[in-house]
């Protein structure tokens, strides 16, 4: 079946504009991750959704970071008045949720966000 | 608080050869995970290995194995008879299996497989 899709692939914006980035996670998978990697830096953890649970925010950086997730499937990274240092790559994840052990994360292929 | 530590940001071997990516870790958990994922020029992030801590056998995938020395905190990947395909961002990764299960990422190593 089909994996997880991120869109857009690349987004150049200016600095000061809000931008969208979206994820379809696989079907069925209830639990959705955000990641961002900036250059040369490993990823850090950006926000945790889990089925109809208040969702996990402790990573986003600022205020002017957010997300939701409709209907527990597709999920938008929001973010507000860009600025050059929000220049990544945003990537996510999903996972079906079991009661034991490490889930298998199945990850997009990221947004290279571009603030100029 | 969990941090990850990869000290080679490069490396280059020839093709066949093997080689070993370091990595160690700090925590005061006794229950976790610990990964090696890939991550091609395709930016997705694809999953080598991974080792539970309360196994003290080592992990081994193919080609790949880890060496999973938990009193020092250290967890090395060691990739033989390496191909082209090869060619990737590593990283290591850690996790406690609660809650949300978030990864603690290292910075990476860019490993360069040349024919």
């Amino acid at each position: 079946g089909a994996g997880v899709s991120q869109s857009p692939s690349n987004k150049v914006t200016e600095k000061g504009k809000d931008v969208e980035l979206r994820c379809d996670p696989i079907s069925g998978h209830t639990a959705l991750y955000w990641y961002r990697q900036s250059l040369g830096q490993g990823l850090e953890f950006l926000i945790y959704f889990q089925g109809n649970s208040a969702p996990d925010k402790s990573g986003l950086p600022s205020d002017r970071f957010s997300a939701e997730r409709t209907g527990g499937s597709v999920s938008t990274l929001t973010i507000q008045r860009t600025q050059q240092e929000d220049s990544a790559v945003y990537l996510c994840a999903s996972s079906l949720v079991t009661f034991a052990g490490a889930r298998p994360l199945h990850f997009g292929n990221g947004t290279r966000l571009t603030v100029t | 608080a969990q941090t990850v530590t990869q000290s080679q940001p490069e490396m280059s071997v020839q093709e066949a050869e093997t080689v070993t990516l370091s990595c160690t870790y700090d925590t005061s958990e006794n229950n976790y995970y610990l990964f090696w994922y890939k991550q091609p020029p395709s930016r997705q992030m694809i999953l080598v290995i991974r080792q539970e801590a309360y196994k003290q056998q080592n992990a081994t995938e193919n080609r790949f194995s880890v060496n999973f020395q938990k009193a020092a905190k250290s967890f090395s990947l060691k990739i033989s008879d390496s191909q082209l395909g090869d060619t990737a961002m590593y990283f290591c990764a850690f996790m406690i299996p609660e809650g949300a299960q978030k990864l603690v990422f290292g910075q990476g190593t860019r490993l360069t497989i040349n024919p």
